[in-house]
């Protein structure tokens, strides 16, 4: 089947506007994922849902970052007022996580966000 | 502050060396680790991973090796192709919360022809 995908590919947007990230996940992975790729850095963790619990949002770094997944499968990333450190490769990530397992993720390609 | 650290952003090796990739971590809680590989626009693919109740894992050309009370993990790769060239990020995870994954800053290999 398909793999993970995440559109738009690449979001040039200028400072203060709001911008949308929408990821599809492998069809019956339960577990979906967020990270920010900045410029010569790691992935930085930024949320995680699984199944119909409440998501894991330790990783979001402001008030302005919000994410949605809706009927457990897509997920959106909301960025509202964006700043120019928002700029980054934004990656979703999904597995089929089973209770006491570790599963690996598999990643989409990003959206490449370019704040002006 | 950053849990899972590779120290050397680049690293470069003739085509039929071994490359050797090193991780450092600091939680001593973490007990699972991996290796993604990733090229150019494209999202990391997993490539190999290791539990903490072993200290090698191996798959092909693949090793990856774990010292724990070094907290440290290696990645081989024998014998390097061109193909290998990309970006290799680590990550880890904790028994606690082992759906967060903590993950390096990635080292760019680049195997010379």
């Amino acid at each position: 089947g398909a793999g993970v995908s995440q559109s738009p590919s690449n979001k040039v947007t200028e400072k203060g506007k709001d911008v949308e990230l929408r990821c599809d996940p492998i069809s019956g992975h339960t577990a979906l994922y967020w990270y920010r790729q900045s410029l010569g850095q790691g992935l930085e963790f930024l949320i995680y849902f699984q199944g119909n619990s409440a998501p894991d949002k330790s990783g979001l770094p402001s008030d302005r970052f919000s994410a949605e997944r809706t009927g457990g499968s897509v997920s959106t990333l909301t960025i509202q007022r964006t700043q120019q450190e928002d700029s980054a490769v934004y990656l979703c990530a999904s597995s089929r996580t089973r209770a006491g397992a570790q599963e690996t993720q598999y990643f989409g390609p990003g959206t490449r966000l370019l704040v002006l | 502050d950053q849990q899972v650290k590779q120290n050397s952003p680049s690293l470069s090796v003739q085509e039929g060396r071994i490359s050797i990739l090193n991780c450092d971590y600091t939680n001593s809680m973490f007990d699972y680790f991996l290796w993604y590989k990733k090229y150019p626009a494209e999202g990391p693919t997993f490539l190999i991973s290791i539990s903490s109740i072993k200290d090698k894992n191996e798959d092909g050309r693949f090793t990856v090796f774990l010292n724990k009370s070094a907290k440290h993990l290696s990645l081989h790769i024998v014998p390097s192709q061109p193909g290998d060239s990309a970006v290799y990020f680590c990550a880890a995870s904790a028994v606690y919360n082992f759906n967060k994954f903590y993950f390096g800053s990635g080292t760019k290999l680049n195997v010379k022809p």
